[in-house]
């Protein structure tokens, strides 16, 4: 089945920097990657998503860049805001579930 | 539009005791469901979907059950809890293919 490895496991940046997160997956028959936030408590709440027929997506300050060969994608988000300190996740899908990786902890300091 | 609910928002139980959670999805037909857990400060692991009444695909062994008695109902079942059980769960629905998932507002476990 699936595995999805992610990193790193906390990422800590000043406000207006870059965050990066890097995912790879197992299964080569994966075709959708979406990346999901979670604030403290809360449900997570798709933020950008992306098929394997594209290479990357932007929607505004995030993008998500996709390299089938190497079987991995990326999460980046640029000018960070406090705002957007959370838990984010990536996840593959195959034929049946999304299955995530472990979460990143981005905190933004101002 | 699509809703979907979950209940209890928090639930304490004691080691034994046995556990019912309900998700019901609102507002589309024949969707695809799912049960995760989240222990604390860990990932989502896939518990249980379902593509079906009463089509229950299991992903990791351990004394919870699932089960669809109704195309937009999905049950998350023990018999008895262990303190091992206690975490987020969550339930999730969509319509299959590359598309994402949306999740109910999860349960708050604590096993004592």
């Amino acid at each position: 089945g699936e595995n999805v490895e992610q990193h790193p496991s906390t990422l800590s940046v000043q406000e207006g920097d870059s965050a990066v997160i890097k995912c790879t997956y197992s299964d080569s028959a994966s075709n959708y990657f979406p990346w999901y936030k979670q604030e403290l408590g809360k449900r997570p709440q798709l933020i950008i998503d992306i098929r394997s027929n594209v290479g990357e997506k932007k929607d505004q300050r995030i993008a998500v860049t996709l390299n089938k060969t190497a079987k991995h994608f990326s999460l980046h988000i640029t000018e960070t805001q406090p705002e957007d300190s959370a838990v984010y996740f990536c996840a593959a899908r195959s034929v049946t579930a999304l299955i995530f990786g472990k979460g990143t902890t981005l905190s933004v300091s101002s | 539009s699509q809703t979907i609910h979950q209940w209890p928002a928090t639930l304490v139980q004691p080691v034994g005791s046995p556990l019912s959670l309900e998700c019901t999805v609102e507002g589309t037909s024949n969707p695809n469901l799912y049960w995760y857990r989240q222990a604390a400060g860990r990932g989502l692991q896939l518990l249980f979907y379902s593509v079906g009444i009463g089509q229950i695909s299991s992903e990791v062994p351990q004394n919870l059950s699932a089960s669809r008695p109704q195309d937009r109902q999905f049950i998350l079942s023990s018999k008895k809890l262990l303190l091992s059980d206690s975490g987020f769960y969550l339930c999730a629905w969509d319509l299959g293919g590359p598309l994402g998932y949306t999740f109910g507002s999860g349960t708050r476990l604590t096993v004592v």
